[in-house]
């Protein structure tokens, strides 16, 4: 089993439409959640990052964890086709970064 | 501010072939990372850099893989000789010394063996 499990897609919505992006986990030392982006022939960027249960809310993105459920979701408001790219999850203990499999989002106009 | 350089961006190369990737980190960052990305799926690491120790390359498969980091700043990732499966991108990253740094990442290099 690996230690971190993501949602595979891919996903389509329509411009506009709430994306729900997921990803669970199996290791309980993971103190640190965070999401990536990483458009086409790209290396990853970091999108949102947080280390406790909650929301964390950034403009359009909204980052949930779950510590009880071992669960992380993303979502996207309002999404645009800007949006269209691949999301990983990833996580993190000491200097260990584990990354999820990514989603591949694309959001027609 | 630049970020992290690395070249060649693409490396077609037949098997049994050897072939070294180069990566130029964020100026002032310690910690260099090495990782595989196979085709969807998410970064693996290959081995850490803090400064030009290697402090973890326990992913790194020393049959063919090597890795340097002189002086501390570049770093060249190499694999010798190359197989099918090592057909991949090949991510450099860098952050700050301490796990809690956010680490940038280089657009990488696509790896393709024939």
């Amino acid at each position: 089993q690996k230690e971190v499990e993501q949602d595979p897609g891919p996903l389509s919505v329509p411009e506009g439409a709430i994306v729900s992006l997921n990803c669970t986990y199996s290791n309980s030392a993971f103190q640190y959640f965070m999401w990536y982006r990483q458009y086409s022939r790209k290396g990853p960027e970091l999108l949102m990052y947080t280390y406790s249960s909650g929301n964390k809310e950034d403009g359009r993105f909204t980052a949930q964890v779950d510590k009880s459920s071992k669960y992380i979701s993303l979502f996207i408001r309002d999404s645009q086709p800007s949006d269209s790219a691949t999301y990983l999850c990833a996580m993190r203990y000491g200097n260990k970064l584990v990354f999820g499999a990514g989603t591949i989002l694309r959001v027609k106009s | 501010e630049a970020g992290v350089v690395q070249s060649p961006r693409y490396k077609i190369i037949e098997k049994k072939q050897p072939v070294a990737f180069w990566c130029n980190p964020i100026s002032g960052h310690n910690t260099l990372y090495w990782y595989l990305q196979n085709l969807g799926q998410g970064p693996e690491l290959l081995i850490r850099y803090e400064n030009e120790e290697a402090v973890d390359d326990s992913q790194l498969p020393k049959d063919r893989f090597s890795a340097e980091r002189l002086k501390g700043v570049d770093s060249t990732l190499k694999i010798q000789p190359a197989e099918l499966g090592d057909s991949a991108v090949y991510l450099c990253a860098s952050s700050f010394s301490g796990g809690d740094n956010e680490q940038f990442f280089g657009p990488g290099t696509r790896l393709t063996v024939l």
